[in-house]
């Protein structure tokens, strides 16, 4: 059962231009969204979260927007650059799950220069 | 260095052999938590550990088991393998950020089963 779904494997941004990657979920209990991104040989790091209370929160050049009635979330960069190029996975937590923290197969970003 | 310590790097076996993979939490955190990843999949939650209790599981193997010790660390013991376990694992830890469960990943241990 994928309560968290990202159903597009890869994205190809111009440098300078926004990135919209985009998340699914099923659960309605989920307390928290969050963000990681991770590079090749290393582990994921956490990037922007946002509470299933919000709508929006906004951090420098990242953005997470949240519509709980469509049960979807979506991370923008604006401006995408050539760093931020790696694989971006959607995860929640929270709910009847406590810490337990559900992971999206993830979507592989690439930003060309 | 996200302060997780994860040994070792990479290990090759064989079938049916068993393994174990090694993880240290954060300077300060109680807990560990431990994901699969498979080759082009999403992280696979398997189990949780805080100060030495399991906290949650998720869709971990009965062959596979793990424990956290009195320093907190942790250890996954993978046996039977099978080539189908041939993945990344990685163990993390986590802190409390504007509320929500942050996780802090180690770099992984990179299994191969031939």
């Amino acid at each position: 059962d994928q309560q968290v779904k990202q159903n597009s494997p890869s994205l190809s941004v111009q440098e300078g231009r926004i990135s919209i990657l985009n998340c699914d979920y099923t659960n309605s209990m989920f307390d928290y969204f969050l963000w990681y991104k991770k590079y090749p040989a290393e582990g994921p790091t956490f990037l922007i979260s946002i509470s299933s209370i919000k709508d929006k929160n906004e951090d420098g050049r990242f953005t997470v927007f949240l519509n709980k009635s469509a049960k979807h979330l979506s991370l923008h960069i604006v401006p995408s650059q050539p760093g931020d190029s790696a694989v971006y996975f959607c995860a929640a937590s929270g709910g009847t799950g406590g810490f337990k923290t559900i992971f999206g197969a993830g979507t592989r970003l690439f930003v060309k220069a | 260095d996200s302060g997780v310590t994860q040994t070792p790097k990479h290990l090759i076996t064989a079938t049916g052999q068993r393994v174990t993979l090694r993880c240290s939490p954060r300077s300060g955190d109680l807990s560990v938590y431990w994901y699969q990843q498979s080759l082009d999949q999403g992280l696979q939650f398997l189990i949780q550990y805080y100060n030495g209790e399991e906290r949650a599981k998720g869709n971990i193997l009965e062959r596979f088991s793990a424990q956290q010790f009195p320093d907190l660390h942790s250890e996954l013991n993978l046996s039977s393998l099978e080539l189908g376990d041939s993945a990344l694992y990685f163990c993390a830890s986590s802190v409390i950020s504007a509320g929500a469960n942050v996780l802090t990943f180690g770099a992984g241990s990179r299994l191969t089963v031939l």
